[in-house]
């Protein structure tokens, strides 16, 4: 089966501008996940989705950042504008039926 | 915060087994333990989890202690691919209100 995809894999903006990342999960994966580490930092929770609605969003760091995932397949996070703290590795995983998750590869972001 | 800790680093000689280490005191009644792995510039990939009793896959062993505040993961015949950092997690069953989180991790050196 196809794993979690992301695109892009890298992707370098200006301060102040807009980037949206998105994630395909496996296929027929109601749970999505958003992960991220910034640079010499831990991994990070950021949201959960479960089929198209936000079921934990806690962990994401402001209202520059915005989840959705229309019809509950793939999933995009937008930050508007980026900012410098921004940079990092934003990861995205699926699951289903409480197995473990897979991750995709990750994108990273460089905010300059 | 990461309610488990490990060493921060160890290292072990291909071929050999690699015995990684984790506490977790305050683990719940519902909580399973977790390992996953993040190989240099990839996503984090899961390999076992467990509640109570010890568990084997294609990947690794889990050996989880009786009263289930500390385990093991143990690698039978270590390679150098095995090299990353392993992070051992405490979560409840994945699903409709669970997230990993994530702490430090444990750097595995694979030596020649």
């Amino acid at each position: 089966e196809a794993g979690v995809t992301q695109f892009p894999s890298h992707s370098v903006i200006e301060k102040g501008q807009t980037v949206t990342l998105r994630c395909d999960p496996i296929s027929g994966h109601d749970n999505l996940y958003w992960y991220r580490r910034v640079m010499g930092k831990e991994i990070k929770f950021l949201l959960h989705f479960v089929k198209e609605s936000k079921q934990d969003e806690s962990g994401m760091p402001n209202n520059r950042f915005l989840a959705e995932r229309t019809g509950g397949t793939y999933s995009t996070l937008k930050v508007q504008p980026a900012e410098l703290e921004d940079s990092g590795v934003y990861f995205c995983a699926s699951s289903q039926d409480g197995y473990g998750y897979t991750f995709g590869s990750g994108t990273r972001l460089t905010v300059v | 915060d990461a309610k488990t800790t490990q060493p921060p680093s160890m290292d072990c000689a291909e071929g050999r087994a690699a015995n990684l280490p984790c506490n977790h005191s305050t683990i719940s009644g519902n909580e399973y333990v977790y390992w996953y792995r993040q190989i240099h510039s990839q996503g984090p990939q899961y390999i076992i989890h467990g509640l109570k009793n010890n568990e084997t896959n294609e990947m690794a062993s889990l050996i989880i202690t009786e009263d289930r505040k500390s385990s093991t993961l143990i690698l039978p015949h270590a390679t150098l691919r095995d090299t990353a950092v392993y992070y051992c997690i405490v979560s409840a069953w994945p699903g409709a209100n669970s997230k990993l989180t994530f702490g430090k991790g444990i750097t595995l050196s694979v030596r020649p």
